[in-house]
């Protein structure tokens, strides 16, 4: 069974660098069959698509964040992981991990991590 | 690139039928989505993957009250013999080269 599994520091001070990884287990993150995501979700809002990588390095980034922001993958630990560099308050959110799909003409969300709360506060 | 656009909310009475739309933008109108479903306090989950024929494909436990069709630039998600636990936020998502996005996600209250 693939388990998503996300980390890192709850609390983010503004300005600073907000960094979470996600270790994946049950599955291999250099299949060619995936690729691997971040979503966010800010309190009572809906969810906002922020990057994806594929396990050879490809990235594919929001154009609304991608000055910010860094995806990269570790593969011989299974995980990837997210930088967000000058955040917000307006970045506090739970921060999802996601699989994606990648196959002809697929390539939605099949697995979700549980989320991970970060709330940016000085 | 791609917009979802679903109605905030919606709302139907126990043990009946709802049906929920998303609908894609113009020039967009034969792309595949998927429906996630969000229960409260919980993370997303993925529901089904819906082709612009009307064929789907549903995730790994996914009851057979959850179904799919379309009909030119929507999408719909049917939930039958609505459960309790069927209230939740439901969205699309879709897709495109080198981009995803979310639909703004529909509130379900079962009555």
């Amino acid at each position: 069974q693939l388990q998503l599994q996300e980390s890192g520091p709850g609390l983010v001070k503004p300005s600073e660098t907000l960094s979470l990884t996600c270790t994946v287990s049950g599955g291999s993150i250099s299949s060619s069959s995936y690729y691997w995501g971040w979503i966010r979700q800010p309190p009572g809002k809906g969810l906002e698509w922020i990057g994806t990588i594929y396990y050879s390095g490809s990235t594919y980034y929001n154009p609304s964040l991608k000055s910010r922001v860094t995806i990269s993958v570790d593969t011989s630990k299974n995980q990837f992981s997210l930088k967000l560099t000058s955040v917000t308050a307006a970045d506090t959110a739970v921060y999802y991990c996601a699989r994606h799909v990648a196959a002809a003409g697929t390539r939605m969300i099949d697995y979700w991590g549980q989320g991970t709360l970060v709330t940016v506060s000085s | 690139q791609p917009v979802l656009t679903q109605s905030s909310s919606a709302s139907a009475s126990l043990g009946s039928s709802v049906k929920l739309t998303c609908t894609l933008s113009s020039g967009h109108s034969s792309y595949i989505i998927a429906w996630h479903q969000q229960q409260p306090g919980k993370a997303p989950r993925y529901l089904m993957k819906l082709e612009g024929s009307g064929s789907y494909n549903k995730g790994s436990g996914v009851p057979d009250r959850f179904s799919g069709s379309s009909s030119r630039a929507d999408r719909y998600l049917t939930i039958s013999n609505l459960q309790s636990e069927d209230e939740a936020d439901y969205y699309c998502e879709t897709w495109d080269s080198n981009s995803w996005v979310f639909g703004g996600g529909t509130k379900l209250t079962v009555l």
